[in-house]
């Protein structure tokens, strides 16, 4: 069975600053990875996806993720948070075999603070 | 850009009422979800399609929840009664399952509140 852990319920960080959003996954093969972004009262919006290749990959609005087979862990980052980041983040994993459906986390709430 | 379409946003019903959902995923998408996220938690997955079959129904509250996807286009979801823990988004997504394009697009989700 696949799941994934957001160890974090919120992250808070100054405007400017780096900001990391942590995700780890299990599942019993090869997965697609991939990070969304809610916000209040919205559905979720696709920020970036890992399917294969370079382990970074770069998504919307600055943010990269980068896929750590060893670790499991598919952590979200962003150089430089904007105010208008602030949102809940959900990291969401899939099987390669078969047609699997997502399977997201819990979430994160992130609040960036001018 | 193309997108999921549901309707009502908005939904009150009271309790032991019927109240449906309905979605209209992006052309060309084969594969359908309909997902349930309560409140401050992640989407859980209540049933998935291919075409007009389901994959996975294996969450589904079957005894009151029902969906379905006719001509393998657009879907009805369906809660007959509804129970006040029934209250949540409803959240429909599509996704046209390429081995590069597996990532699912949501639509704006459905707020039903159960009175």
């Amino acid at each position: 069975a696949q799941s994934v852990a957001q160890p974090e319920d919120q992250v808070n960080v100054a405007e400017g600053n780096p900001l990391t959003v942590k995700c780890t996954y299990s599942v019993s093969g090869n997965p697609y990875l991939f990070w969304y972004v809610q916000y209040p009262n919205r559905g979720l919006q696709f920020l970036l996806k890992y399917i294969t290749g370079d382990n970074l990959v770069k998504g919307s609005y600055g943010f990269e993720a980068e896929f750590n087979k060893s670790q499991t862990s598919f952590h979200l980052k962003k150089p430089s948070a904007l105010v208008s980041d602030s949102a809940l983040y959900f990291c969401a994993v899939r099987d390669r075999s078969g047609n699997t459906p997502l399977v997201f986390g819990k979430g994160t709430r992130l609040s960036v603070i001018a | 850009e193309a997108e999921v379409a549901q309707s009502p946003r908005y939904k009150i019903t009271e309790k032991s009422q019927a109240v449906a959902f309905w979605c209209d995923p992006i052309s060309g998408h084969a594969t359908l979800y309909w997902y349930r996220q309560i409140l401050g938690q992640g989407p859980e997955l209540l049933v998935q399609f291919q075409d007009e079959s389901v994959v996975d129904d294996s969450q589904l509250p079957k005894d009151r929840f029902s969906a379905e996807r006719l001509k393998g286009v657009d879907s009805t979801l369906k809660i007959q009664p509804a129970e006040l823990g029934d209250s949540a988004m409803y959240l429909c997504a599509s996704s046209n399952d390429s081995p590069l394009n597996t990532e699912a697009f949501f639509g704006q989700g459905t707020r039903l509140t159960v009175v």
